[in-house]
């Protein structure tokens, strides 16, 4: 059974136009991260909540918001979409205080048009 | 600031060859993860390092930490089509929670 879920899969928007990616988890943990992936690099951790704690990745942009409305749900919301934003998005959980492990979803690869 | 380097980028192997991927700290680690991405997949954890010296084995992976706690190595023997993917390390400093990744090692099984 999949632990950490990611909506949609696959989600094409038009440059500018607000998109929001969710992410929700059965595992209970006090950590939700976000991380952008582009083709052959390395995740690059945007953001992450612990507990309702928001800690911003000091070269994120602007252009990219998140939420996390209770222990299950994080949301990624990216205010003006660019072409430069097209990649696979990843949310990924870890409980800080246990074995810190990440468990990702499968992520959501955005395409901008 | 605190960085992970992984070496090498890529590595082209024949099947039944081994395949090694290495990565450097530039900080003391608290415990070290690696994680194996397959193409068009999303990364997933292998096995976690945690002490000074520490060698385990998963059947034909061989994952070391280095005495300082500073680097760590994995090992495939016999690589097999299945192995193909990115491998990812992934430090957690002693002052911090938050993982630092590598950049990762892709895996490819030359035809």
């Amino acid at each position: 059974d999949a632990m950490v879920i990611q909506n949609p899969r696959y989600q094409v928007t038009q440059f500018g136009k607000p998109v929001t990616l969710s992410c929700s988890q059965t595992l209970n943990h006090n950590v939700m991260y976000w991380y952008q992936q582009k083709s052959s690099q390395a995740p690059k951790l945007l953001f992450h909540y612990y507990d309702k704690d928001f800690n911003n990745e000091a070269d994120t942009p602007d252009n990219f918001q998140s939420r996390r409305p209770n222990t299950s749900f994080c949301f990624l919301d990216i205010r003006s979409p660019g072409l430069g934003d097209a990649a696979m998005y990843l949310c990924a959980t870890s409980r800080v205080g246990g074995h810190n492990i990440q468990y990702f979803g499968a992520g959501t690869r955005l395409s901008v048009l | 600031g605190q960085q992970v380097m992984q070496i090498p980028q890529y590595q082209h192997v024949q099947e039944g060859e081994d395949f090694t991927t290495y990565c450097n700290s530039s900080t003391t680690l608290s415990n070290i993860q690696w994680y194996k991405q397959r193409p068009g997949g999303h990364p997933v954890f292998l096995i976690q390092l945690v002490k000074s010296g520490e060698v385990k084995k998963q059947k034909r992976l061989t994952f070391q930490f280095g005495e300082a706690k500073k680097n760590s190595s994995l090992h495939i023997t016999a690589t097999q089509t299945t192995d193909v993917g990115t491998y990812f390390c992934a430090g957690q400093p002693d002052s911090n929670y938050q993982l630092i990744w590598g950049a990762g090692t892709k895996l490819i099984i030359k035809p």
